[in-house]
């Protein structure tokens, strides 16, 4: 069974400063790979997926992801983070084909300081 | 609004009891699934269903119970056999997609279940 591995729980950063969480998967075949945010008191909801094509994902809000598939990694950029940022972040994977059960990350708790 | 709904928001019981929470969706999605969140675990799957009276065991499935009679209603059953029920679940759907092409789960707002 695949395995999705967030390595930072909590992060804290100032407002402008740059931002990556990790993601790293464990299934050598096909995936989808997608990154989800939960704002504090709002529903889950996508930041960026990838599927296929260009590795390179642009999301909503000014997010990125870069699919490196030689890492089996799905890192989550942003280059100057906002306050309004302040939220947890989970990487999600789901093996392609497959009875589409999503896999989640244990999630990662960004504070931006204003 | 299309979306999904789930009631109620909070939800209290007592040790024994089963209780029932509601997930409804007018997305017109075919597929549904529950998950429960629990802090620095993620989500993790309990059920899903991909057609109307089917579904299928998820990774934490014992101590839960679901039903699919209609396409927009999706409601999981906690039983008293779950023996730690208190968490966050979050009620989900999505397209069936073309081969090889898998689609965006949309989640509802969550219920806050706590036993007492």
């Amino acid at each position: 069974a695949q395995s999705v591995s967030q390595h930072n729980h909590h992060v804290i950063l100032s407002e402008a400063a740059s931002l990556e969480l990790g993601c790293n998967y464990s299934y050598g075949g096909t995936v989808n790979l997608f990154w989800y945010v939960q704002y504090p008191g709002q529903h889950l909801q996508l930041l960026l997926k990838y599927f296929s094509g260009d590795p390179l994902v642009k999301g909503i809000k000014g997010f990125e992801a870069e699919f490196i598939k030689s890492k089996f990694s799905f890192n989550l950029r942003k280059p100057s983070v906002q306050w309004s940022d302040t939220a947890e972040y989970f990487c999600a994977v789901i093996v392609s084909g497959s009875a589409r059960q999503l896999t989640f990350g244990s999630g990662t708790q960004l504070t931006v300081l204003p | 609004d299309g979306g999904i709904t789930q009631s109620p928001k909070y939800l209290f019981r007592k040790e024994g009891q089963n209780v029932t929470l509601s997930c409804e969706q007018n997305l017109n999605h075919d597929a549904m699934y529950w998950y429960r969140q629990d802090p620095g675990q993620g989500l993790r799957l309990i059920y899903y269903s991909q057609i109307v009276n089917d579904f299928q065991k998820g990774d934490i499935a014992e101590g839960y119970s679901v039903s699919r009679e209609k396409k927009e209603s999706f409601p999981l059953t906690v039983t008293s056999a779950q023996k730690n029920p208190t968490a966050f679940y979050l009620c989900a759907s999505s397209m069936i997609g073309l081969a090889g092409v898998d689609n965006e789960q949309f989640f509802g707002p969550g219920t806050r279940l706590t036993v007492l």
